[in-house]
């Protein structure tokens, strides 16, 4: 079975201050994929990311970063110099390989308040 | 741009109702799926479907059906709505790749009141 954890369910920041939201995950599977997606208040989940298991490379795209460590089965997110615009949803989310048709394992998600 | 596309963005319906939320996909997708979100819980998939008139239940699949007559459509019909299936449904679809490595799109998302 596969499970997906985000330890953080709210996070409150005022803008500008750096943000890192947690992703752990459990999976059998040796080859396996980790997405993170931002759903705003209009509710379409927007992918954001994603990050296949052999692949450790952390990645950095503008104020958004990744860290993936096997290791330590995470794979944390992190938002520098946050704004308002960044308030929402993230979820963080595992597929695994083989015949899993695409299916999502998601995490519970965590809820970013930006303030001004 | 991919587009999925949910026919509803808020329903009401009553207890005991038949109820029909479609999805439509433009993209060509192989796979689509249905989830449920639900406050602490995330998103959890109650059923996909990986071709034409094939689907395979999810983690969560009692209570609900779906049809997939077409590719670019992937219906979920709620057999008799009951207060505990309020949530938001959202729809997804994603190509078939051997490596299943691509990511999937979302609908808008339908929140489903049953009262």
């Amino acid at each position: 079975a596969q499970k997906v954890t985000q330890a953080q369910t709210e996070i409150s920041v005022v803008e500008k201050e750096d943000v890192t939201l947690d992703c752990v995950y459990e999976t059998r599977d040796t080859t396996y994929y980790l997405f993170w997606y931002k759903q705003p208040p209009s509710g379409e989940l927007v992918f954001l990311i994603r990050r296949n298991s052999f692949d450790e490379q952390n990645e950095i795209s503008g104020r958004y970063s990744w860290n993936f460590q096997k290791s330590t089965s995470s794979f944390n997110f992190t938002i520098t110099a946050s704004q308002v615009v960044d308030s929402a949803v993230y979820f963080c989310a595992l597929r695994g390989g083989g015949t899993s048709y695409g299916k999502l394992t998601f995490g519970q998600g965590t809820i970013l308040t930006v303030h001004p | 741009d991919v587009k999925v596309t949910q026919s509803s963005r808020y329903l009401v319906k009553r207890t005991g109702e038949k109820v029909f939320l479609e999805c439509v996909q433009d993209m060509d997708h192989e796979n689509m799926f249905w989830y449920r979100q639900d406050p602490g819980l995330g998103l959890r998939l109650i059923y996909f479907s990986y071709d034409v008139k094939m689907k395979e239940k999810g983690d969560i699949p009692e209570g609900y059906s779906v049809s997939r007559e077409k590719k670019e459509r992937f219906s979920l019909i709620l057999e008799s709505a009951s207060t505990n299936q309020t949530s938001m449904y959202l729809c997804a679809s994603s190509l078939w790749t051997l490596t299943m490595n691509t990511e999937a799109f979302f609908g808008q998302g339908t929140r489903l009141t049953v009262v």
